[in-house]
């Protein structure tokens, strides 16, 4: 079956604009969650959408948010960019959520603010 | 909030040689994942552990979470240049988000 596709692979934007970037899971998942990944601070939780509701929220400031439609794919949204939130970003799905269950990643969204 | 270490951050071996990554807490998990990235793409689920004490075998890889659930390791037999990669380990805290380690960079030459 066709793995978690996220969209697009690669991002520039420039310090104080917006991004949005979108994450396919896969088929029957209902779980998705959004991962931060940076040198410095490595693999962080953004949040979790479970049916269209999220579930759980990692500590970052409110310009990181999120939502799941009713096919599961799930948009996150960050705005007015910082030159520090250049980072992979990853999205993973799961069947039944984070924690004990396997999760399955996407290849991750590379931005880079300027 | 519960923190995952891992030691050594990075390990370059020759093929053949064995290794062994640490993951270590101050806190009890109820279980860990480990999982293995490589450039360009996301993590890859190898195994959960979850009883302490319990030993996994993945062909040349062997997982132990300790007795007390608050460390766990990974042990590669003989490694080879296709073992090369970020290796993380993650388990759940309160709410059941997942913390992941930082990583062990480890590359292994021909």
């Amino acid at each position: 079956k066709a793995g978690v596709t996220q969209t697009p692979r690669y991002l520039i934007k420039t310090r104080g604009q917006q991004v949005t970037l979108s994450c396919s899971p896969i088929s029957g998942h209902r779980s998705v969650s959004w991962y931060q990944q940076t040198p410095g601070q490595g693999l962080q939780f953004l949040f979790e959408y479970f049916s269209e509701t999220q579930r759980n929220k990692g500590n970052f400031p409110g310009r990181f948010s999120g939502r799941q439609f009713s096919n599961s794919r799930s948009e996150m949204n960050v705005s007015t960019l910082e030159l520090g939130d250049s980072a992979l970003y990853l999205c993973a799905s799961s069947l039944y959520g984070t924690g004990f269950y396997e999760q399955y990643f996407g290849p991750g969204t590379r931005l880079t603010v300027t | 909030t519960q923190l995952l270490e891992q030691s050594p951050q990075f390990l370059s071996i020759q093929e053949g040689e064995n290794l062994t990554v640490y993951c270590n807490s101050s806190s009890v998990f109820s279980s860990l994942q480990w999982y293995r990235q490589e450039p360009g793409e996301g993590p890859v689920l190898l195994v959960t552990v979850v009883t302490g004490g319990e030993v996994k075998k993945l062909k040349r890889l062997t997982f132990q979470f300790g007795v007390a659930r608050k460390d766990s390791s990974l042990h590669i037999t003989a490694a080879q240049p296709g073992d090369t990669g970020l290796y993380l380990c993650a388990g759940p805290n309160a709410g059941n988000m997942l913390t992941f380690g930082g990583g062990t960079r480890l590359m292994v030459k021909p």
